[in-house]
């Protein structure tokens, strides 16, 4: 049964540092991994979309990595901003089409 | 603008109502889904639709029954609400399956079940 995990669950960082948000999943045979940014109260908004094929995706000061051997992923964000701040979700899928969520990374930017 | 979109986005009902949240996705996506995300912040898949056909029906009790007229609506009705119900429930879409092109989602509907 695929599990995902992601560390830290919560995370202060000051204006300006850059920041790596960790996922892991247990099983390798996964379709993609896609992170989602989640604001209170608000639904989730896809960030990055990884196929199992690729290694890393960028948009803008984001970069998410692939290491489906080892069930792992990583959000790098570089020039953390205030507006940062929200819940990052990582979230992989498996042939059956159902989205396996990890609990969370709660992100604050400290002004 | 493209997306998918959840009525009502806040619902307070008493126990024993029965309720219905409507989805509609203007993407021409195929799929389209029910997640529930509980008081821990938990998200789980519910139900899926492909092109108005059952897909995905998870260990979710009868009282839950998603309905879909066409394949840009998918709509979840609950009967008998219990407090337990109380979460917030989330539409989303996607092309033929997930597994290529990843998954739009709505805002939510927060459900208060008093």
């Amino acid at each position: 049964k695929q599990e995902v995990t992601q560390i830290p669950a919560a995370l202060s960082v000051p204006e300006g540092e850059n920041l790596v948000l960790n996922c892991s999943f247990t099983d390798s045979a996964i379709y993609n991994l896609q992170w989602f940014r989640q604001d209170p109260g608000k639904g989730l908004t896809s960030l990055l979309l990884i196929q199992s094929s690729q290694r890393e995706q960028t948009s803008g000061r984001l970069n998410a990595s692939l290491d489906k051997s080892s069930g792992r992923s990583t959000l790098y964000i570089a020039a953390s901003q205030p507006g940062d701040s929200a819940t990052y979700l990582c979230a992989v899928t498996g042939g059956d089409d159902k989205i396996i969520f990890g609990k969370g990374t709660r992100l604050h930017i400290l002004p | 603008d493209t997306a998918v979109s959840q009525t009502p986005k806040y619902l307070v009902t008493q126990m024993g109502n029965d309720k219905s949240i409507k989805c509609e996705q203007n993407l021409g996506h195929d799929t389209m889904y029910w997640y529930k995300q509980d008081s821990k912040k938990f998200l789980k898949i519910m139900f899926s639709y492909n092109n108005k056909e059952l897909i995905i029906n998870e260990t979710v009790p009868n009282r839950f029954s998603p309905k879909s007229p066409d394949k840009a609506h998918l709509n979840l009705h609950i009967n008998s609400l219990e407090l337990g119900d109380s979460a917030v429930y989330f539409c989303a879409s996607s092309p033929y399956g997930g597994a290529n092109y990843g998954y739009t989602f709505g805002s939510g509907t927060r459900l208060t079940v008093v």
